[in-house]
């Protein structure tokens, strides 16, 4: 199983990068790291995804280790509405059970 | 708007009664899936149906139940209701499996008295 670890929390600056970490020593050799985020109490929203190469989409960079225990998300140019939780999964479970697994995550406080 | 949605957005009932929580998912994705949200567990997965069928099964209780239709979209059930029900219930749907990306609804609120 991936266990992923976060910190609780992380403040950022309006347009400066946010770099959120997160340690997933368990996760196994062919299993993804997924970021989704969570804005208030709306539906967890979909950041990116990497197996082993750093990965980049218009919402995120996504930086994994060569030893994959740890990755970093950045957020290039964090606006206000980015304030949410982060949330970086693997999945877990096995069969019949396979699921990705919310943690607490990390709450983004981005500051005018 | 992710595609995903969910009826109704707000839900009040007493102890002992019956709820169903509806979903539809995104045009073309065959797996939906359940979670729900406390203020004291977090985002806990509750179920997944694929195609119609039980695919997944996570911390769901036996008072729970969910089924997904010939159309897809899908309902979960929840009987014998508690405080501790109280929570936000969130269904997601992906294209295939878990691997792939899921796409959350807005959820159902729901606050049991």
């Amino acid at each position: 199983d991936a266990k992923t670890t976060q910190p609780p929390s992380m403040d950022c600056a309006e347009g400066r990068a946010a770099n959120l970490p997160c340690n997933h020593s368990t996760i196994s050799g062919n299993e993804y790291v997924y970021w989704y985020r969570q804005i208030h109490s709306q539906g967890p929203q979909y950041i990116i995804h990497g197996l082993k190469n750093n990965e980049t989409n218009e919402m995120a960079s996504l930086i994994i280790t060569e030893d994959r225990k740890s990755s970093t998300l950045i957020l290039p140019h964090a606006t206000l509405r980015d304030t949410a939780v982060y949330y970086c999964i693997g999945l877990t479970g096995g069969a019949g059970s396979y699921q990705l697994t919310f943690g607490k995550g990390t709450k983004l406080s981005v500051i005018p | 708007d992710s595609g995903v949605t969910q009826t109704p957005k707000h839900l009040i009932t007493a102890t002992g009664q019956r709820v169903t929580l509806r979903c539809s998912p995104r045009s073309g994705d065959l797996s939906v899936y359940w979670y729900q949200q406390s203020l004291d567990q977090g985002l806990q997965f509750l179920i997944q149906y694929y195609n119609g069928e039980e695919r997944a099964k996570g911390n769901i209780l036996e008072r729970f139940s969910a089924q997904q239709f010939p159309d897809l979209h899908s309902e979960l059930n929840l009987s014998s209701l508690e405080l501790g029900d109280s929570a936000l219930y969130f269904c997601a749907s992906s294209v295939e499996g878990v691997t792939d990306t899921q796409y959350f609804g807005p959820g159902t609120r729901l606050t049991v008295l």
